[in-house]
C-alpha cells in the first residue's frame, strides 16, 4: 500500500542535542511538507519541498533544517537552536502545487518529540 | 497571510444527530479546501477535498460545501455515530502551501 512513513513514533531530546525525524513516502509525490502541531493550535508549516534538492522555509523554520536528496525522503532535523521543540510533528505530501487542485494532501502518523 | 478559523472549538452531540462544522478563511484566492479527521495521537486522514471551482463534495454521510466569495466552508455529518468522535480540521490550499484551522473536537455520545 502507498503511504507516508514517519519514524520514530516517539523521540526524546537532551539539552544541546540535534535530533532527526524521518519521513519516507512511496506515493511518487513531488511535494513534501513538515508541520508542527501544538495543543490548541492549528498545524504550522516548518519547511516544504516541491522538488528534489530544493526546499523553502515555512512560517516557523527557525531552529529546524531539512534536506531533500531523494524524491521519497524528506528528513527534518530539530537543532539545539530550537528552544521549545516539544510538539507533535507531521509530515505530508501531495502530487505538487501546480497540479494539486484535485489531489489531496496525505499525512504520516506523526512523531512526538519531548525534552528529557 | 491566510487565516483559517473553525467554530465551534468543541461540540458534543447525542448519537444519531445531524451536525454542521464550520470553517472560514480570510483570502478567497484558494485552489482547494480539504477536510481532515484526526484521532488522538494520530496523523490526519483526508475526508473530502473541494476544488476552487466546485461548490460541494459528498462521501457517504459527509457533505462539504464551499462558498469562496464569502470565505466559508461547512462539513455536514448526517446521522452521527460514536465512531465519528475525533477532531476535524479544514485546510485551504493557497500560494505555495496549505493553511490549517485549529480544529473542532467532536464527541458523539452513545
Amino acid at each position: 500500500d502507498g503511504g507516508i512513513t514517519q519514524s520514530p513514533k516517539y523521540l526524546f531530546r537532551k539539552e544541546g542535542q540535534n535530533v532527526t525525524l524521518s519521513c519516507e513516502q512511496n506515493l511518487n509525490h513531488d511535494a513534501m511538507y513538515w508541520y508542527r502541531q501544538d495543543p490548541g493550535q492549528g498545524l504550522r508549516l516548518i519547511y516544504y519541498s516541491q522538488i528534489v534538492n530544493d526546499f523553502q522555509k515555512g512560517d516557523i523554520a527557525e531552529g529546524y533544517s531539512v534536506s531533500r536528496e531523494k524524491k521519497e525522503s524528506f528528513p527534518l532535523t530539530v537543532t539545539s537552536a530550537q528552544k521549545n521543540p516539544t510538539a507533535f510533528y507531521l509530515c505530508a505530501s501531495s502530487i505538487d502545487r501546480t497540479r494539486a487542485t484535485n489531489q489531496p494532501q496525505h499525512f504520516g502518523d506523526g512523531t512526538r518529540l519531548s525534552i528529557l | 497571510k491566510q487565516e483559517v478559523t473553525q467554530i465551534p472549538a468543541a461540540l458534543s452531540v447525542p448519537e444519531g444527530e445531524n451536525l454542521v462544522l464550520n470553517c472560514s478563511f480570510t483570502d478567497s484566492a484558494i485552489y482547494n479546501l480539504q477536510w481532515f479527521r484526526q484521532d488522538p495521537g494520530k496523523g490526519l486522514t483526508s475526508l473530502l477535498l473541494i476544488q476552487s471551482s466546485q461548490r460541494e463534495q459528498t462521501s457517504g454521510r459527509l457533505n462539504a460545501s464551499l462558498d469562496k466569495s464569502s470565505g466559508r466552508s461547512t462539513l455536514y455529518i448526517a446521522a452521527s455515530q460514536p465512531g465519528d468522535s475525533a477532531t476535524y480540521l479544514c485546510a485551504v490550499g493557497t500560494g505555495n502551501q496549505f493553511y490549517f484551522g485549529t480544529g473542532t473536537s467532536l464527541t458523539v455520545i452513545p
